[in-house]
């Protein structure tokens, strides 16, 4: 079992939708939780980094840890076309640089 | 330039040959990592530089895997004597700080070995 678990999809929603993207892990050690949105033939981009357990809001975006249930979650609010991408999370142990990152979700919003 | 580069952008070799693949990381940044992406699979670490110093080096897959930093800032990862497995996009990202939590990816070397 990989320490970073993620469901690869697709994941096809209607322009509009709210998005639940989910990351389970097994390592009690993670304290650093990014998720990366990758468009295709393009290199992963930083969207969200959180460090304690809640919510944190950017915009239509809410990344949500509960380290109790080692459980993160991104959410997309009034999703567009233009979203539609594969969706990383990664995580990284305290004290250390080196994310673990789960294999991807891949998202699709159709008009 | 504004982000990360990275060249070639493609690289069709066949098995047994040697390929080098370049990294021009934002300037200014200190640390600079490389990582392999296998298709449907989250990158996966390589290698850590901070400045020219290669501090960790523990995900390289082998000994034909070698990468250097010389003057901390472009990088080379070379594979020589290379196998299928090998057949993978190759991301290299850099980060402004030592400990590298924000980093910013190059659009990545796909390589095919055929």
């Amino acid at each position: 079992q990989k320490e970073v678990e993620q469901d690869p999809g697709p994941l096809s929603v209607p322009e509009g939708a709210i998005v639940s993207l989910n990351c389970t892990y097994s390592n009690s050690a993670f304290q650093y939780f990014m998720w990366y949105r990758q468009y295709s033939r393009k290199g992963p981009e930083l969207l969200m980094y959180t460090y304690s357990s809640g919510n944190k809001e950017d915009g239509r975006f809410t990344a949500q840890v509960d380290k109790s249930s080692k459980y993160i979650s991104l959410f997309i609010r009034d999703s567009q076309p233009s979203d539609s991408a594969t969706y990383l999370c990664a995580m990284i142990e305290g004290g250390s640089y080196i994310p673990t990152f789960g294999r991807g979700t891949s998202l699709i919003v159709h008009p | 330039g504004a982000g990360v580069s990275q060249s070639p952008r493609y690289k069709v070799a066949k098995r047994g040959q040697d390929v080098a693949l370049r990294c021009d990381p934002i300037s200014g940044h200190v640390s600079l990592f490389w990582y392999q992406q296998a298709l449907g699979q989250g990158p996966e670490f390589l290698t850590y530089f901070q400045n020219e110093a290669q501090l960790d080096k523990s995900g390289l897959p082998s000994d034909r895997f070698f990468a250097e930093r010389p003057e901390g800032s472009v990088s080379t990862l070379k594979i020589q004597r290379t196998q299928q497995e090998d057949s993978a996009v190759y991301l290299c990202a850099s980060s402004l700080a030592s400990q590298g939590e924000t980093q910013y990816f190059g659009p990545g070397t796909r390589l095919l070995v055929l």
